[in-house]
């Protein structure tokens, strides 16, 4: 059973602060990896992709890789308040032959005016 | 990306009935998901559907209960059979976005808006 590990939260940051999202998953050989935001009542919205170690930067979005340690992270700067949200993590493996994305439970942000 | 629209939106239905949800894209796409999502839980895949082939349906999912039709590149159905109110929960279908066709796995999925199903 492959896995995909968030802590639930409620993560609550300051606006205007750093907010720090991690995510580890069990299957080593994992090639991509993404980030998702849900709003309450809404449907997921892809906001990152990352395939290689290192980092991506995307607007205040950065997302973080190291396969080694099979960690994935997402880092928002300048936090808004329009960033509370649920953030799901995203994992594309391969599953008996075909290619298959594993979904974290989420964790829930909030950020405080 | 790709719009993606389903219907209806949300339904609600009495114990022993079917549903029949609705996906459309904007755009040819090989690959179709259906998820469904609980309520404060994340994202279940039910079945994987491809055009011209049977869907591919996860474990604990079975075609009886949850058929797929896939008609062409652009549209998808998925039917909830014979409901029961442990039923209730949202339905999504997503489309694989094809980035890159010579490997598959770093192709993104997009989601459509979902349709949320109470099940009296």
């Amino acid at each position: 059973q492959k896995e995909v590990e968030q802590n639930s939260g409620p993560l609550s940051v300051p606006e205007g602060a750093i907010a720090s999202l991690n995510c580890t998953y069990s299957d080593r050989v994992s090639q991509s990896f993404f980030w998702y935001r849900q709003y309450s009542g809404k449907s997921p919205e892809l906001i990152m992709s990352i395939y290689s170690n290192g980092d991506k930067e995307d607007g205040r979005f950065t997302a973080q890789l190291n396969k080694a340690s099979q960690y994935v992270s997402l880092l928002i700067r300048d936090s808004q308040p329009s960033d509370s949200a649920t953030y799901l993590c995203a994992v594309n493996g391969d599953s008996g032959g075909y290619q298959k994305v594993t979904f974290g439970t989420g964790t829930k942000l909030q950020v405080i005016p | 990306s790709a719009v993606i629209s389903q219907k209806p939106s949300r339904d609600i239905c009495q114990r022993g009935t079917s549903l029949t949800i609705q996906c459309q894209v904007d755009s040819q796409v090989t690959m179709m998901f259906w998820y469904r999502q609980q309520p404060g839980q994340s994202l279940t895949l039910i079945a994987t559907a491809n055009q011209g082939s049977e869907a591919t349906y996860e474990s604990g999912f079975v075609i009886d209960k949850f058929p797929i039709s896939r008609p062409n590149l652009t549209f998808s159905t998925l039917t909830v059979s014979n409901m029961s109110p442990e039923d209730s929960s949202i339905y999504l279908c997503s489309v694989e976005v094809l980035d890159s066709p010579l490997w598959s796995s770093y192709n993104e999925q997009f989601f459509g808006p979902g349709t949320r199903l109470t099940v009296l």
